[in-house]
């Protein structure tokens, strides 16, 4: 059975960091694309960043250059290294696994919260 | 600044016929954009229902279709039922990156 389970929210100060981890099981996340999406409160869905099975990366305007999408392999796990946070950064962060170039979030985590607040 | 955009709200009888439409702010949306279809409940993750304009998911209803209308992507729900009432989001894809719609928020009623 596939499964992603996000772990790292929480309440962080403007400016600070955090890393976001996905544990994945019932696949190998080195064989799938794999994507964060985050969602303000009350707010729609905006795709953050994707990780390639070859390793390439792809971002956001609103994050690149601040957060980080990686891989551990054997851990079966994806990361999201996020600097700079900023208030507009609080939303829940789900992630999802892309099983085709054309195929998004076939599979979603529940999400974790991150919040940016002083 | 790439923008897509979709209907804020949509309503629709139980047993009634709605598209839901997703446009590119760089102009006609093709088959190359690889429209993807989610639905969104209160409190639950988005789940698919449509990737690459047409195609389902093995667990997507076979009332909900998509395809390409008029330079976007719609996709259509036939005969509606009460549980189809959520948020509906498309997303397209710009290159590497990709980029959701604002989402429709579908009423059933």
């Amino acid at each position: 059975e596939v499964q992603l389970v996000e772990s790292g929210g929480g309440l962080v100060q403007p400016g600070g960091s955090l890393r976001l981890s996905c544990a994945a099981s019932g696949f190998t996340v080195s064989s799938n694309y794999m994507s964060w999406v985050r969602q303000a409160p009350g707010k729609g869905l905006e795709w953050v960043s994707v990780i390639y099975s070859g390793g390439s990366t792809y971002y956001a305007d609103s994050v690149k250059g601040r957060f980080t999408i990686s891989r551990h392999n054997s851990k079966n796990t994806l990361y999201l290294q996020m600097n700079s946070l900023r208030a507009e950064d609080t939303a829940v962060y789900y992630c999802a696994r892309d099983p085709g170039i054309a195929v998004a979030g076939d599979y979603w985590g529940q999400g974790t919260l991150v919040t940016v607040s002083s | 600044q790439t923008v897509v955009t979709q209907e804020p709200s949509l309503t629709v009888s139980p047993g009634g016929t709605v598209t839901l439409t997703c446009a590119s702010s760089t102009g006609a949306v093709t088959s190359g954009y690889y429209p993807n279809w989610f639905q969104q409940k209160p409190g639950q993750a988005p789940r698919a229902l449509i990737y690459s304009t047409s195609n389902k998911h093995s667990w997507t209803p076979a009332r909900f279709s998509g395809s390409l209308l008029g330079g976007k992507a719609a996709l259509t729900l036939s005969g509606v039922q009460p549980e189809d009432e959520a948020e509906y989001y498309c997303l397209l894809y710009y290159g590497g990156a990709r980029v959701f719609g604002g989402g429709t928020k579908l009423t059933v009623l």
